[in-house]
């Protein structure tokens, strides 16, 4: 059962704290995305990678960091630089590079400062 | 300004009627992808299209290259369609998608 799964659903970040937001997809895809989501706004663009091992900032990637060390693994750490970090993130995958390709979505992950 | 507007930004119809969300955008695009998020929050792909029409079911997506616009249709309308719609355009010259607020749609029984 192929997909994009994505934890935790919910997470609590205190001040200060780096956390980390899991992405995982089995389904072959070589592009990976994240976006934010807040309120009223439209999906934004924090940072995708089109291959392993490399990966481009997006509009808003300030006060974040990835890593694509795996294929189907695309981990997002929201750091301390981040000072509104709250608000809906999800990862996406599409099966290639090119852009205009149908892009699959995770359930995403809400993010709350404590 | 955004690259992508849509509207109505809500939208209630009764169950049965025939429900249109517009979709217009700025800049020459090469696709546009028509999304549906569900009150959870999980996003579902409903149609790409980069011209013509496209259909799936009880949804029609269309879209006009030249007038820079497109429109999701539903016929038929049921409760379970109550959902945000957005859509999202992918620019000629890049490859990374700009996205509509999106509309909510609640269908009354």
């Amino acid at each position: 059962d192929g997909g994009i799964t994505q934890s935790p659903k919910y997470l609590f970040r205190k001040e200060g704290q780096n956390v980390t937001l899991s992405c995982e997809q089995n389904l072959n895809h070589d592009a990976m995305y994240w976006y934010r989501q807040d309120p009223g706004q439209g999906l934004r663009l924090i940072y995708y990678s089109q291959i392993v091992n490399d990966f481009q900032k997006g509009d808003i990637a300030e006060g974040y960091s990835v890593s694509r060390e795996k294929k189907e693994s695309f981990p997002l750490t929201v750091t301390s630089a981040q000072k509104n970090p709250t608000a809906f993130y999800l990862c996406a995958s599409s099966i290639g590079r090119g852009g205009a390709e149908t892009q699959y979505f995770g359930p995403g992950t809400r993010l709350l400062v404590l | 300004k955004n690259e992508v507007e849509q509207s109505p930004q809500n939208l209630t119809a009764q169950e049965g009627e025939f429900i249109t969300i517009n979709c217009s955008y700025s800049v020459g695009i090469s696709a546009l992808h028509w999304l549906q998020q569900h009150p959870g929050g999980g996003i579902v792909s409903l149609f790409m299209l980069s011209s013509g029409k496209k259909k799936h079911g009880r949804l029609i997506a269309t879209i006009n290259i030249q007038e820079k616009h497109s429109s999701l249709h539903i016929t038929a309308s049921h409760p379970r369609d109550s959902a945000v719609y957005i859509c999202a355009a992918l620019p000629n010259t890049g490859n990374q998608f700009y996205f509509g607020t999106g509309t909510s749609l609640t269908v009354i029984p």
